[in-house]
């Protein structure tokens, strides 16, 4: 159970694009697609942003959007806002029927 | 409003036990897979278990197996995560969280979260 490996931070500026990546293996990200990922500001709960690959949860801005080729996923924020800057973290299911969350990366709104 | 509140973290000696709560209210927790997720001091988040909707399933992370225990009381709507032999590296912000889809064996992640237990392992 190794956590899927993220860019330690991204950034970009207000209105730009940011993507960060999620790198794992046949044995999670590559193996379904229960692939999901969390915004986390420091001392806030993480919340949902994205579920199975690329859906949002009813009242997450469609500026984020994910998709996954092979082992690695990818979360997109559109039109970066001050807000967005923050923890994210990529999340799997494994076929060793465990879960495992990335190492994290941090967004930084320029 | 859907909200979970968990208790019972404090500072414990290594080798000790430690019993979690999470007490879950304007939903009904049974119907839910259920989460522990932890963050460890200037560390990322790391998933600790889940149990399943229906209690029929409970798995870990190899990091806690053998030593963790999740489980619920349905009477109570509340869920627990038993953590004996408890190591330094167990220090961390303890969340319990629940997941997306109700009535849904696997996890398409979670929406609804609480504010986080800290447990402290140290002599």
């Amino acid at each position: 159970q190794s956590a899927l490996t993220q860019p330690a931070s991204v950034s970009g500026s207000p209105g730009q694009s940011s993507t960060i990546s999620c790198t794992g293996t046949s044995s999670d990200v590559g193996a379904s697609n229960y692939v999901s990922w969390f915004q986390h500001h420091p001392g806030k709960a993480p919340k949902l942003v994205i579920f199975d690959v690329s859906y949002r949860p009813s009242g997450v801005s469609d500026r984020f959007s994910g998709s996954k080729s092979g082992n690695t996923a990818s979360l997109t924020i559109s039109g970066l806002q001050a807000d967005d800057e923050a923890d994210y973290y990529c999340y799997s299911y494994t076929d060793s029927n465990s879960y495992v969350f990335g190492t994290g990366t941090k967004v930084t709104v320029l | 409003q859907e909200q979970l509140v968990e208790s019972g973290g404090g500072v414990v000696q290594p080798g000790r036990s430690l019993r979690l709560s999470c007490a879950a209210s304007g939903f009904t927790l049974s119907n839910y897979g259920m989460h522990w997720v932890r963050q460890a001091p200037g560390k990322g988040l790391e998933w600790v278990a889940f149990i399943w909707y229906d209690a029929s399933n409970r798995f870990y992370a190899d990091s806690v197996k053998g030593r963790f225990t999740i489980s619920r009381d349905e009477s109570k709507n509340t869920l627990y995560l038993q953590m004996n032999s408890l190591r330094a590296e167990d220090t961390a912000l303890y969340y319990c969280a629940r997941d997306l889809v109700e009535g849904f064996p696997y996890s398409y992640g979670m929406d609804v979260w609480g504010q986080g237990t800290t447990v402290t392992v140290s002599s």
